[in-house]
């Protein structure tokens, strides 16, 4: 099983700053990576796929990059509504597909 | 556009069994793979099955493999996850998702209490 750890559990930004949080897989995935964003009593929403590749609909200040065994989804400006729970997944090798176990962005 | 709505949680006894569906609309239904993925209160997200578009492929995490069964009925559009052997720890929001290799979109989860 493919372990995914995420860092920093929590990170503490200001509104227009950006924002940077990392994803690490125990082996190589390639860049069979996603990210999602999930907000307080949603569902998650797919962000980013193939590592770099923004989901339709998904602004231009997420970004993603990586490849191998470490991922970074970086946010250029932090808008309010960015604040939420990220998580990273692994598609490359499963079952399981497996998830780390997110990272809180707050505002600072 | 899609739209996956599940349904069938509930409280239940451990020990005792829970049918979810999901229903989906908006896409051939027939065409994708479904996931199901579950999150504990207050806890991450953590993988739990999935079939293919035919039902001919199935595979279940380790921690409910032997109790969940997955099922599907394309000409109902519909998804579902048998839950027998219930635990505590299978405490969570259900959700259903489209897709193979990952998970876009997702329903609005169903929550699944099983006190202990």
């Amino acid at each position: 099983e493919i372990v995914m750890t995420q860092s920093p559990a929590t990170l503490s930004v200001s509104p227009g700053e950006r924002a940077t949080l990392s994803c690490r897989a125990s082996q190589s995935v390639k860049s069979n990576l996603v990210w999602y964003q999930q907000k307080p009593g949603q569902a998650p929403r797919l962000l980013i796929y193939g590592a770099s590749t923004r989901a339709t609909g998904i602004p231009a200040r997420f970004s993603g990059s990586g490849s191998g065994t470490e991922f970074t989804l970086t946010i250029s400006s932090l808008q309010s509504e960015d604040f939420a729970v990220y998580y990273c997944q692994q598609y490359n090798n499963w079952p399981p597909i497996t998830f780390g176990q997110g990272t809180r962005l707050e505002i600072k | 556009q899609v739209h996956l709505v599940e349904s069938g949680g509930g409280v239940v006894q451990p020990g005792r069994s829970l049918r979810l569906s999901c229903a989906a609309s908006g896409f051939t239904f027939s065409d994708y793979g479904m996931h199901w993925v579950r999150q504990a209160p207050g806890k991450g997200l953590e993988w739990v099955a999935f079939m293919s578009y035919d039902g001919s492929n199935k595979y279940y995490a380790d921690s409910v493999k032997g109790r969940f069964t997955l099922s599907r009925d394309n000409s109902k559009n519909t998804l579902y996850l048998q839950m027998n052997s219930l635990r505590p720890e299978d405490t969570a929001i259900y959700y259903c998702a489209k897709g193979a290799s990952w998970f876009d979109p997702w329903g609005q989860g169903t929550l699944v209490i099983v006190p202990s």
